[in-house]
């Protein structure tokens, strides 16, 4: 069993649409929670960045963790066909030998149609 | 400023050969990561640089693959005895110490013939 687990999707969605993307894990020593944003032929670049449980906003963009479920998620409002890319969920847990390691899921491709 | 950098961008070798790849991180950021993001695999960790401290090799799949980095600075990733399963994508990641954020190069596409 992976560590995290996340459903590849894909994901299509008109624009306009509120996207809900999601990830768990089983590793309960993961302390910080990531979301990069992936485009086509390029390298992951982060979008969103929690430490604890809760919700984070950034414009259309809103973080949630919750660690008692080991479940986290990504919202993404208003969806425009500029989000078409694929969302990897990334966890970590930052020691002295491993550094920020990150353990990602597998990516959900997104299409966002106009 | 400029980002993380790869070279090549893609490369295809045959079967049993060794390839380099290379990593040029951010100027300052002391912190090098090299991954592999294989098709139904998502990213794997492969190996991590800090500083002058012994890298931390534990994601290497194989002794077949090693990396060294020189001067604190440029990174190679060699592959030794190529496979077909080792085509894939190798991403360079860079960071300051303690910092959470890692800035991803564009990755060097590796097929096996």
């Amino acid at each position: 069993q992976k560590e995290v687990e996340q459903d590849p999707g894909p994901l299509s969605v008109p624009e306009g649409a509120i996207v809900s993307l999601n990830c768990t894990y089983s590793n309960s020593a993961f302390q910080y929670f990531m979301w990069y944003r992936q485009y086509s032929r390029k390298g992951p670049e982060l979008l969103m960045y929690t430490y604890s449980s809760g919700n984070k906003e950034d414009g259309r963009f809103t973080a949630q963790v919750d660690k008692s479920s080991k479940y986290i998620s990504l919202f993404i409002r208003d969806s425009q066909p500029s989000d078409s890319a694929t969302y990897l969920c990334a966890m970590s847990v930052t020691g002295e030998t491993s550094g920020s390691r990150l353990t990602f899921g597998e990516g959900t491709q997104l299409t966002v149609n106009p | 400023g400029a980002g993380v950098s790869q070279s090549p961008s893609n490369k295809v070798t045959e079967k049993g050969k060794d390839v380099e790849l290379r990593c040029d991180p951010i100027s300052g950021h002391t912190a090098l990561y090299w991954y592999r993001q294989s098709l139904g695999q998502g990213l794997e960790f492969l190996i991590y640089f800090q500083g002058n401290s012994a890298p931390d090799k534990s994601g290497l799949p194989s002794d077949r693959f090693s990396a060294e980095r020189t001067g604190g600075s440029v990174s190679t990733l060699t592959i030794q005895r190529t496979q077909q399963e080792d085509s894939a994508v190798y991403l360079c990641a860079s960071s300051l110490v303690g910092y959470y954020e890692q800035y991803f190069g564009p990755g060097t596409r590796l097929t096996v013939t």
